[in-house]
């Protein structure tokens, strides 16, 4: 597609319930991410997929966190049994072959799905 | 390890003047610098970024930043600011395959 898009936009949920979050990156591109951003601070990394696989998820932030990558294209993070500290916008982003171990290329985002645990 | 500080979580100019956002880095290796625009509502776009050619680097919407190795900055800056450019602005810096980001900068623009 013409870039990276996410849905749903918005999802509001109960404390306790599972949510599945989907990302559709830029066509080509191998290379995904995905992000969290809190009211009024910085985003921070969570996940990152080379293909189908996930060689960094070390931002994730607990077990309830999971991640996969199907076709090398869309991927769904799921969060078990939300809570409300996990109320934020989640952002993917995706980028070409990146150099190994080190990645110049532009992170293209999408705009994003705003998630509220009550 | 790689970090990012951003001065000033909102910065207000008035229309027509100089934009100066500010961010400082520490990294251990030499960094690849990126700055990122988010408009409200919106996703976040690149407005230029910083991977060890030339040290002034241009972007887009008349913005530019300068990489100062002996300072660690990569300040962003525009002549003349106009109300289309009111906007979060934040600044990244690359660890591995991470981008390590800023807290952002509000900018307001005076009318």
């Amino acid at each position: 597609g013409a870039g990276v898009s996410q849905s749903p936009s918005n999802k509001v949920t109960e404390k306790g319930k599972d949510v599945e979050l989907r990302c559709d990156p830029i066509s080509g591109h191998t290379a995904l991410y995905w992000y969290r951003q809190s009211l009024g601070q910085g985003l921070e990394f969570l996940i990152y997929f080379q293909g189908n696989s996930a060689p960094d998820k070390s931002g994730l932030p607990s077990d309830r966190f999971s991640a996969e990558r199907t076709g090398g294209s869309v991927s769904t993070l799921t969060i078990q049994r939300t809570q409300q500290e996990d109320s934020a916008v989640y952002l993917c982003a995706s980028s070409l072959v990146g150099l190994a171990g080190v990645h110049t290329d532009t992170q293209y985002f999408g705009p994003g799905t705003r998630l509220t645990v009550l | 390890a790689q970090s990012v500080t951003q001065l000033g979580s909102h910065v207000s100019v008035s229309e027509g003047a100089l934009v100066l956002l500010r961010c400082n880095y520490s990294s251990s290796v030499p960094p690849y610098l990126f700055w990122y625009v988010q408009y409200p509502n919106q996703g976040l776009q690149l407005l230029l970024k910083y991977t060890s050619a030339a040290t002034l680097v241009k972007g887009i919407n008349g913005f530019e930043a300068e990489f100062k190795k002996s300072e660690t900055s990569f300040h962003l800056t525009k002549p003349s600011a106009h109300m289309r450019d009111a906007a979060e602005y934040f600044c990244a810096v690359t660890l591995g395959h991470q981008l390590i980001w800023g807290a952002g900068t509000k900018l307001i623009i005076k009318p």
